[in-house]
């Protein structure tokens, strides 16, 4: 069974500043996903990725395989960023089915 | 997401009472995913499936139960609700291509008392 960790659990930032949050992961897989969860409760997908590195607007992805670890970054922090993000990898490793999801990251970017 | 729909939306039930949770979906995925979301814990699986009358348990199972008799809708099913099922649960879907990212529904916040 994957156990997958994020941090920090936290994290508060000023607009503007550059955000990296981190998640590790024990079994080998081949794709991840990066979640975000609104204030309102509402959960988006953000990335699915298998390798490299994928960009979306003011967010990166990237994920490093063999050593089972994935950040997201997020350049220019604004208020409307304050979200919990999680990520997600496959419960017995592989690329689909059900998934483990580390216990998330709470950010807040005060303006 | 557009294609995903949760009832109801708010359930207040008594310990004892059978509680059903649908999911419905337009985006014709294959994979669907009921999920609890509690303080301190991510979110946790409860069962899923991967076709019409395929279903499987997830980690935390006992005491629900689910079916998929069509490929849009999810039904969970709580047989006899205790107060320890009071939680957030979500649905989710997932298309066949392993390329596929998650889509989730809204969320049901469901409370026994």
């Amino acid at each position: 069974k994957n156990e997958v960790e994020q941090s920090p659990q936290n994290l508060t930032a000023q607009e503007g500043e550059f955000i990296t949050i981190n998640c590790s992961y024990s079994v080998g897989i081949s794709a991840l996903h990066w979640l975000q969860q609104h204030p309102g409760g509402g959960i988006v997908s953000l990335f699915m990725l298998s390798s490299g590195k994928k960009k979306h607007g003011r967010l990166i992805a990237t994920i490093n395989i063999q050593e089972k670890h994935s950040s997201l970054h997020i350049t220019a922090s604004h208020p409307r960023d304050s979200a919990v993000y999680i990520c997600a990898a496959p419960y017995y490793g592989g690329s689909q089915g059900n998934l483990i999801f580390g216990k998330g990251t709470k950010l807040s970017v005060k303006p | 997401d557009a294609g995903i729909t949760q009832s109801p939306r708010h359930k207040v039930t008594e310990t004892g009472t059978p509680v059903t949770l649908r999911c419905h979906q337009t985006e014709n995925h294959r994979y669907m995913y009921w999920y609890r979301q509690d303080p301190g814990h991510g979110l946790r699986l409860i069962h899923y499936s991967y076709g019409v009358k395929d279903t499987d348990k997830g980690e935390v199972s006992d005491g629900y139960s689910v079916s998929r008799s069509k490929t849009e809708d999810f039904l969970l099913t709580l047989e006899s609700a205790t107060s320890s099922q009071t939680s957030v649960y979500f649905c989710a879907t997932q298309g066949a291509d392993n390329n596929s990212p998650l889509h989730f529904g809204n969320g049901t916040r469901l409370t026994v008392t």
